[in-house]
């Protein structure tokens, strides 16, 4: 069946250093990766999405790389910050099935100062 | 322009009761998903509306339904609640359905079956 995989399930950095968190998902057609953030208590929001036509995505301190061949795509969160600190999902639109999103199970970006 | 909202904010109920939970996608948008957020288990898929119409649904029992107004506001029914039925529920609105396009979340009602 269509499965996300993410890692780690937590992780835990200095104020400043670089994050990365990995998902790797099972349909090779799949065409659309989003990664949302869930502040404790707060809705999931989307804070960058990519295609499958780019390998590389960048917003600022954030960037999504994906590998089409090896089906993983990451999340890169550069000069973290304390108020980083959140759950980030990754989701992966399998080809059957049309805007549907199938998420991992999250990763706790712990950012201490 | 207001976002997805979503009623009530909590809820409490107890083992073989019904619930139905209430949301309202952004103007203009006319999919609606719903997700179950259990603790450490990510977002279960549940139900996706388009248009008035049940489109596709996730590995859930049929005692959850749902269903799709005119106006695209959605209901999400729980029958004969189970203990592990305490979850968040998060629901999304989407612009189509039928295109790549990104989710936007209500801010979820927490359920708690005691």
């Amino acid at each position: 069946g269509e499965n996300v995989e993410q890692h780690p399930s937590t992780l835990s950095v200095q104020e400043g250093d670089s994050a990365v968190i990995k998902c790797t998902y099972s349909d090779s057609a799949s065409n659309y990766f989003p990664w949302y953030k869930q502040e404790l208590g707060k809705r999931p929001q989307l804070i960058i999405d990519i295609r499958s036509n780019v390998g590389e995505k960048k917003d600022q301190r954030i960037a999504v790389t994906l590998n089409k061949t090896a089906k993983h795509f990451s999340l890169h969160i550069t000069e973290t910050q304390p108020e980083d600190s959140a759950v980030y999902f990754c989701a992966a639109r399998f080809s059957s099935g049309y805007s549907t999103l199938t998420f991992g199970k999250g990763t706790m970006l712990l950012v201490s100062p | 322009e207001a976002g997805v909202t979503q009623s009530p904010t909590h809820l409490i109920k107890t083992r073989g009761q019904q619930v139905t939970l209430r949301c309202s996608p952004i103007s203009g948008h006319t999919s609606v998903y719903w997700y179950q957020q259990a603790l450490g288990l990510g977002l279960q898929f549940l139900l996706w509306y388009d248009e008035g119409e049940e489109r596709n649904r996730g590995n859930f029992p049929p005692r959850f339904s749902g269903r799709q107004f005119p106006n695209y506001s959605s209901e999400l029914n729980v029958n004969a609640l189970e203990l592990e039925d305490s979850a968040l529920y998060l629901c999304a609105s989407i612009l189509s359905g039928r295109a790549v396009n990104t989710q936007y979340f209500g801010p979820g009602t927490r359920l708690t079956v005691l």
